[in-house]
């Protein structure tokens, strides 16, 4: 699996954009960018994925460069809530037990008041 | 729908006792994962199951680490007997089908705090 790298810890202010990097310059054709955050004591929660294209949801925005070696996830008015450690993921499409998720250490995220 | 449901949220137990963890996935997610996160060596992936079977289980620690699907609304994950070493909170996670799970990812449980004394 690629491996990725994050920042280990940001800080952001209510009410702004928080702009998380992730560089994963090693990063296969086929492989999806995922991105997951865990809110003090309750598990990983799904934010979003894309592949080369930006992606938006209700929850956040992706950004990947177009060579693909690195990406930015956007929480366009962040909020006390969104304060968690957040995971850049990259894998393959398909089989999910096949193509598991490996986390890494993440980012510390902690919006200030 | 009530999410990925684990039980219980806490447990103390002391050395050499058996552990039982419980996890109740989402309706009609086909897969079904139990994950270890310890501040040391984050969140590990220990086994997981595709409808009911047992397919890689190679992150299970030692043998004293077991886990059962019975149905496809019931897993258990086993510690006998526990070990101080043990102590992590442990996640359960399910996901949809092949088709689909790439759109929705992983929802996991709010997990099970396990300290062995």
């Amino acid at each position: 699996d690629a491996k990725t790298t994050q920042p280990p810890s940001m800080d952001c202010a209510e009410g702004r954009a928080a702009n998380l990097p992730c560089n994963h310059s090693t990063i296969s054709g086929n492989e999806y960018v995922y991105w997951y955050r865990q809110i003090h004591s309750q598990g990983p929660q799904y934010i979003i994925h894309g592949l080369k294209n930006n992606e938006t949801n209700e929850m956040a925005s992706l950004i990947i460069t177009e060579d693909r070696k690195s990406s930015t996830l956007i929480l366009p008015h962040a909020t006390l809530r969104d304060t968690a450690v957040y995971y850049c993921i990259v894998r393959p499409l398909g089989d999910p037990g096949t193509y598991k998720y490996i986390f890494g250490t993440g980012t510390r995220l902690k919006v200030l008041a | 729908d009530a999410g990925v449901i684990q039980s219980p949220r806490h447990e103390v137990t002391e050395m050499g006792q058996e552990v039982t963890l419980r996890c109740k996935p989402i309706s009609g997610h086909d897969y079904l994962f139990w994950y270890r996160q310890t501040m040391m060596r984050g969140l590990e992936l220990l086994i997981y199951f595709n409808n009911n079977v047992p397919i890689d289980d190679s992150g299970m620690p030692e043998d004293r680490f077991s886990a059962k699907m019975p149905n496809a609304s019931f897993s258990t994950l086993k510690i006998q007997p526990s070990e101080p070493r043990d102590s992590a909170v442990y996640f359960c996670a399910s996901s949809l089908n092949l088709d689909r799970v790439n759109i929705y990812g992983y929802t996991f449980g709010s997990g099970t705090r396990l300290t062995v004394v």
